[in-house]
């Protein structure tokens, strides 16, 4: 069965970093292409970003509001993927959702909240 | 950035009822990659349709996909009292991936 944990949501100050993790197992991690995607509390969903697998070139792309502010990363030895954000706003509050696929979005975790405090 | 627009932007019907959502591109979806997601109240997406009409590993027949280029359309043939939820399209024929705004299907 496929598991998608994610974990490192919190309260964070607007300007601030924080860090998100994704464990996963239940399918061959490395082969994987994983996405991050959020959704403002009551709001529609927003893609993210996406990493490919290292045999894929490993290549990662992001949104235009957050490029440059987010970095995602893959620990393949882990079965870990993860969103460092940093120059956090408040328009970043929303749940992150980790997801596998490399176009669709296959599997969901369940999300983890960050909200972004002025 | 394709832009995707759905409507209508809630459907009331009862259990048993068919539902047509639309979804209308901004712009051609390459090779007709476009996905269906369902959201219930507080639980994750679930993909439903993947490639405009083919449905995902457990998905119910009464679900179906269809439509080309522009214009996309859900059917649920039956509603059942769980298919009572919110609606997402995706297109992931270029990036940025994006998603429409959303359908409530809620009960009449």
């Amino acid at each position: 069965e496929v598991q998608l944990v994610e974990s490192g949501g919190g309260l964070v100050k607007s300007g601030g970093p924080l860090s998100l993790s994704c464990a996963a197992s239940g399918f061959t991690f490395s082969n994987a292409w994983m996405n991050w995607v959020r959704q403002a509390p009551g709001k529609g969903l927003e893609w993210v970003g996406r990493i490919k697998s290292k045999t894929a070139g490993g290549t990662i792309d992001y949104a235009a509001p957050v490029k440059g502010r987010f970095t995602i990363s893959r620990d393949d030895s882990k079965n870990t993927v993860y969103l460092q954000m940093s120059s956090l706003r408040t328009e970043d509050t929303a749940f992150y959702y980790c997801t596998t696929g490399g176009f669709y979005f296959e599997f969901w975790g369940r999300g983890t909240l960050v909200t972004v405090s002025s | 950035e394709i832009v995707l627009t759905q409507s209508p932007g809630t459907l009331s019907l009862s259990p048993g009822e068919r539902a047509t959502l639309s979804c209308r591109a901004s712009q051609s979806v390459s090779d007709n990659y476009l996905a269906w997601y369902q959201q219930r109240p507080g639980q994750a997406p679930r993909l439903l349709i993947y490639g405009a009409s083919s449905r995902a590993t457990g998905i119910p027949d009464r679900f179906s996909g269809s439509g080309s280029g522009t214009d996309f359309t859900l059917t649920i043939s039956r509603l059942e009292p769980e298919d009572f939820a919110v609606y997402y399209c995706q297109q992931f024929g270029s990036s940025p991936f994006t998603f429409g705004p959303g359908t409530k299907v809620d009960i009449k």
